[in-house]
């Protein structure tokens, strides 16, 4: 079973410009999520997707933040415009249910210089 | 909202001294789940723990769940330089939010 693939793995922007993440769930998982970890912080909830649908998006910073999951399968997340404070590991992760336990991605570094 | 907090943040130990690790939650909990992080990886389920009292064995590691499910540790036995990692409890509040809430973790180096 392949797992949780999250692309890139590492992205390095400015302050100001655009980047998109990318998650692809387990196959079948219909259970979704995204996290951040700052440098020494905990591991934060952002938003939980089932299917489609956004189930729980309290965790999203501001609007500068746009999660998507089209179709129910791979998800992504977009941060317009980029801010210092963004910095952080973003750890996507799928579920089969909501109760199950969480498989996480190897997560994407984003500096913003 | 609801916190999680977990303690110690560091922990070195030298190969073969126990470990272990404690999580407190602001609220009342319907389960505790267990991650652990190798540096440069990503978190693994280890665990999840249910009942109130509960207390679970994974070989050198022992979970528990307090009385009034706002608590849980993680003890490890006789560490062995394989341990290294960031450890992190996780909690939901139940109902209908299946949201995890972490702890900060706690890294976990051992000397050989």
């Amino acid at each position: 079973e392949a797992g949780v693939t999250q692309f890139p793995s590492h992205s390095v922007i400015e302050k100001g410009q655009t980047v998109t993440l990318r998650c692809d769930p387990i196959s079948g998982h219909d259970n979704l999520y995204w996290y951040r970890r700052v440098m020494g912080k905990e591991i934060k909830f952002l938003l939980h997707f089932v299917k489609e649908s956004k189930q729980d998006e309290s965790g999203m910073p501001n609007n500068r933040f746009l999660a998507e999951r089209t179709g129910g399968t791979y998800s992504t997340l977009k941060v317009q415009p980029a801010e210092l404070e963004d910095s952080g590991v973003y750890f996507c992760a799928s579920s089969p249910t909501g109760v199950s336990p969480l498989h996480f991605g190897n997560g994407t570094r984003l500096t913003v210089t | 909202g609801q916190q999680v907090m977990q303690i110690p943040q560091y922990q070195h130990v030298q190969e073969g001294e126990d470990f272990t690790t404690y999580c407190n939650s602001s609220t009342t909990l319907s389960n505790i789940q267990w991650y652990k992080q190798r540096p440069g990886g990503h978190p693994v389920f280890l665990i999840q723990l249910v009942k109130s009292g509960e207390v679970k064995k994974q070989k050198r590691l022992t979970f528990q769940f307090g009385e009034a499910k706002k608590n849980s540790s993680l003890h490890i036995t006789a560490t062995q330089t394989t341990d290294v990692g960031t450890y992190f409890c996780a909690g939901k509040s139940g109902g209908s939010n299946y949201k995890l809430t972490f702890g900060k973790g706690t890294l976990l180096t051992v000397n050989p």
